[in-house]
This record gives C-alpha cells, sequence and structure tokens, in this order.
C-alpha cells in the first residue's frame, strides 16, 4: 500500500501569511494526489484535484504542485475563514489512503 | 443537484450489529464508485472500502476488510457499511463519498454529512 507522509501536523500563522503544507507519497503516485479542507463538524471539501487543479469555485489563493514523489499545498495569503484541517490523499492505486492532517490555527 | 444523505446518529452496545446508510440523488447512482471513511474522535481519515453500485464490485482497505461490510442497493440509490459485532473502537464519525473519475483522475467531490456511531457498554 502506498503510504501518504503529511507535515506539519499542525501550523499556526497570522492572517495575510502564505501557508505550506507537504505531503510526500512512498512510491510514485503520477499526479493522482488530491487536496480537502475540513472544518470543526463538517464534511471534508475538494480543494485541489491532480495536484495542482483547482476545484470549480475554489479561491485562487489556493493551489498545489508536484515535484517527484512531494506535494506541496499553499495558501497564498491565509484568510480567517481557512482556519481548518487540511488532507492530501492519493488515488494511485487501492486503497485511496490520506495524509494525516495539518490543523491549521490563527496566530 | 447531487446530494449524498447519511442516516442520523446511533448508539449501540458491544457486540451489537449496525447498518448505515446513505442515500444518493441528483445523479446515476449506478455509474459512480461510493466510498466509506471513517473519522475517529480528534483524529484524521481513514479510507475504508468503496463500492461501484453498477455491479456491486467491493474492495476494502486491508484495515477493515472482514471488519466491516459494504452493500448497495440500486433500486433505492443506497448504500451500506454495516458491522456484525460492534467493538468500543468503532466508535467513530462515517462519512459516505462519492468518487468521480475523468479520464485517469480521480477525487471525492460529494459527501455525506456524516453518521456519529458510539459504542458503549
Amino acid at each position: 500500500d502506498i503510504q501518504m507522509t503529511q507535515s506539519p501536523s499542525s501550523l499556526s500563522a497570522s492572517v495575510g501569511d502564505r501557508v505550506t503544507i507537504t505531503c510526500q507519497a512512498s512510491q510514485d503516485i503520477s499526479n493522482f494526489l488530491n487536496w480537502y479542507q475540513q472544518k470543526p463538524g463538517k464534511a471534508p471539501k475538494l480543494l485541489i484535484y491532480d495536484a495542482a487543479r483547482l476545484q470549480t469555485g475554489v479561491p485562487s489563493r489556493f493551489s498545489g504542485s508536484r515535484s517527484g514523489t512531494d506535494f506541496t499545498f499553499t495558501i497564498s495569503s491565509l484568510q480567517a475563514e481557512d482556519i481548518a484541517t487540511y488532507y492530501c490523499q492519493h488515488y494511485d492505486s487501492l486503497p485511496y489512503s490520506f495524509g494525516q492532517g495539518t490543523k491549521l490555527e490563527i496566530k | 443537484e447531487v446530494l449524498l444523505v447519511q442516516s442520523g446518529a446511533e448508539v449501540r452496545k458491544p457486540g451489537e450489529s449496525l447498518k448505515i446508510s446513505c442515500k444518493a440523488s441528483g445523479y446515476s447512482f449506478t455509474n459512480y464508485w461510493i466510498a466509506w471513511v471513517r473519522q475517529m474522535p480528534g483524529k484524521g481519515l481513514e479510507w475504508m472500502g468503496i463500492i461501484y453500485p453498477g455491479d456491486s464490485d467491493t474492495r476494502y482497505s486491508p484495515s477493515f476488510q472482514g471488519q466491516v461490510t459494504i452493500s448497495a442497493d440500486k433500486s433505492i440509490s443506497s448504500a451500506y457499511l454495516q458491522w456484525n459485532s460492534l467493538r468500543a473502537s468503532d466508535t467513530a464519525m462515517y462519512f459516505c463519498a462519492r468518487f468521480e473519475s475523468a479520464h485517469s483522475s480521480g477525487w471525492f467531490d460529494y459527501w455525506g454529512q456524516g453518521t456519529l456511531v458510539t459504542v458503549s457498554s
């Protein structure tokens, strides 16, 4: 099974900051990686698919990129409403596992 | 409008059985995979398994194989997650999610609201 190592597990940043979260796959998964946002008590919401494609309706401050087996999720200018936990998830082969999550807080 | 509506919260005792549901509407139920995802209290998301309602092809994560049963009834556009003998460690929120695939891409685009299962003596 493919393992996704996500870091950091938590992050505190100020409004307006640039925030970066990373996910490393245990083997080559091409671009088969998605990023989700989960707010407390809610279901996850798809933000980025195919490593770098923005889901319709998602603000452009969110972006994703890939370098080999390393994937990066970026919020260019943190807003208060971005407080949530973020997860990567691969879909290269079953099981489609998630990263451990990154809890983002406002400083 | 695509909707996945899950059944309500459940409280059970260890050893009891349970079946929770996920009713789909607004799209062709038989043409999309549906997955189940577990979230234990204060923890992350765990992919449990997935079913294709069109032919009931079902795949499980090794971590959940033999522990749960995933099924679907295409006549009523519903997917199910079932336990024969619950444990306290099954206490969690369970989400269903539709898997959209296009060309070689795939993602969970619609999610149910979650079903909280509490197992306690």
